[in-house]
């Protein structure tokens, strides 16, 4: 698409729920990126892929975290039995696979998670 | 990993200067600058290469230093609209991209 796509923009889910969110990158991008954000804070890496391929994902904050992108475009995150510490925006970006040292990231608007 | 910025926050007055600084413990290939509005997402400003070059975006200009694994942000004669918070984001090896810890800016009358 033209331009990066999650969904849903809000969700709110009781303790012990699973939840799934969705991003849909920039159609000619490899490279996709997770992050969570709490509020007033930076973004928080979660996770990569380079296509298909999930090379690190040292920043997931526990196995309850899980991220997919099987054919190499749209990704979900899914966090399972969900905590009421979970509870922050989740944020999606894309960006070429270019040579080292290039690529900016194009952001989604983000899923709000609530956990009650 | 992450990145560490400083200052946590500034306050200026319109067209008054400010400078934020990255400093990172690992390697860089490269150090990009973004800026975040209140409940927005993050926006891109611009990309630092190897190589110490320094690049400008309007009045906001940054260095990289990649010996001291350093960059700076410099931001002159401030506008309103440069408010936000400010994240320098590191591209390691593997193309992992790690945001630094933020820095507010308040620019006011």
């Amino acid at each position: 698409g033209a331009g990066v796509s999650q969904s849903p923009r809000y969700k709110v889910t009781k303790r012990g729920q699973d939840v799934t969110l969705r991003c849909d990158p920039i159609s000619s991008h490899a490279t996709l990126y997770w992050y969570q954000q709490a509020l007033g804070q930076g973004p928080e890496f979660l996770t990569y892929f380079n296509y298909e391929a999930q090379p690190d994902k040292s920043g997931l904050p526990s196995d309850r975290f899980s991220a997919e992108r099987p054919e190499g475009s749209i990704s979900t995150l899914t966090i399972q039995r969900t905590e009421q510490r979970d509870s922050a925006m989740y944020r999606c970006a894309s960006s070429s696979l270019g040579t080292l040292g290039t690529g900016e990231l194009f952001f989604g608007e983000g899923s709000r998670l609530t956990v009650l | 990993q992450q990145p560490v910025q400083s200052p946590q926050a500034v306050i200026l007055r319109e067209g008054e200067d400010a400078v934020i600084n990255c400093s990172s413990s690992k390697a860089l290939y490269s150090v990009h600058w973004y800026r975040q509005k209140h409940g927005e997402a993050p926006v891109f400003l611009m990309i630092l290469l190897k190589g110490g070059e320094q690049k400008g975006h309007e009045k906001i200009s940054a260095s990289f230093n990649e010996k001291k694994q350093q960059s700076s942000l410099y931001l002159t004669a401030s506008q309103l609209s440069y408010s936000g918070t400010y994240f320098c984001g590191t591209k390691e090896a593997g193309n992992q991209f790690y945001f630094g810890t933020g820095t507010s800016l308040t620019v006011i009358p």
